[in-house]
């Protein structure tokens, strides 16, 4: 069967680093998403990784690992917005996307 | 980037009522279009898959008779909720998508609570 893991829950302290990991087993693969959603709100892009390796959009970096099945979105200088849960989503060959329950992240100050 | 709106943000119908949700792209041409419900604290469940002109694919366990919807044209779904009852009451949300693979850009979401 299709399965997407990822920990229901996570607490980082503001300013500092945290790592959420989503390992994935899907038919086929076409790509992983990483999305943000604040509570009562639809969920938000935060980036797309099809190739192996880690691509950087400003505080937040995401990487691949296609042999592994296992993806991680690197949230870094955490800030209080950033309190949200995250979506791991893989893209299988049918270019179904493929949910994982999401991770809770909470920020302290 | 791709906006998608839905309308309404916020519906309150009674029981047994049926209950239209708009969805739209704003600035672009969705290829597939899809319909998610998500109840609270839960991950998006996916409800049905629908390309314009086409009949939607339901998700096994979703009532094709009970959840229409309509993909009437590239910037255009909608969904309707038929004969409503409180356990439908949930978040519903849209997304459309621009070829495949391609980024799916969601809508804002639609709070459905039948009482």
């Amino acid at each position: 069967g299709q399965n997407i893991d990822q920990p229901t829950e996570m607490t980082a302290t503001e300013g500092a680093i945290v790592q959420i990991n989503c390992t994935y087993q899907t038919s086929g693969f076409n790509g992983l998403f990483w999305y943000q959603q604040h509570a009562g709100e639809a969920p938000t892009f935060l980036s797309y990784n099809v190739l192996d390796g880690l691509e950087e959009k400003g505080r937040f970096s995401s990487f691949l690992s296609r042999s592994k099945g296992y993806s991680y979105l690197l949230l870094k200088e955490l800030q209080m917005k950033d309190s949200a849960s995250y979506l791991c989503a893989a893209l299988d060959s049918n270019y179904q996307l493929i949910w994982g329950a999401g991770t809770k992240l909470i920020i302290k100050p | 980037g791709a906006v998608v709106s839905q309308h309404p943000s916020r519906v309150i119908c009674k029981s047994g009522t049926s209950v239209k949700i708009e969805c739209r792209s704003l600035d672009f041409q969705a290829t597939t279009m899809f319909w998610y419900r998500q109840f609270p604290k839960q991950s998006l469940m996916l409800m049905a898959t629908s390309n314009e002109g086409s009949k939607a694919t339901y998700e096994q366990g979703v009532e094709k008779d009970k959840f229409l919807i309509n993909h009437a044209s590239l910037t255009l779904s909608t969904l309707t909720v038929t004969s409503a009852h409180p356990e439908d009451s949930s978040f519903y949300i849209c997304s459309a998508r621009v070829g495949d693979p391609g980024e799916q850009y969601f809508g804002p979401g639609t709070r459905l609570t039948v009482t």
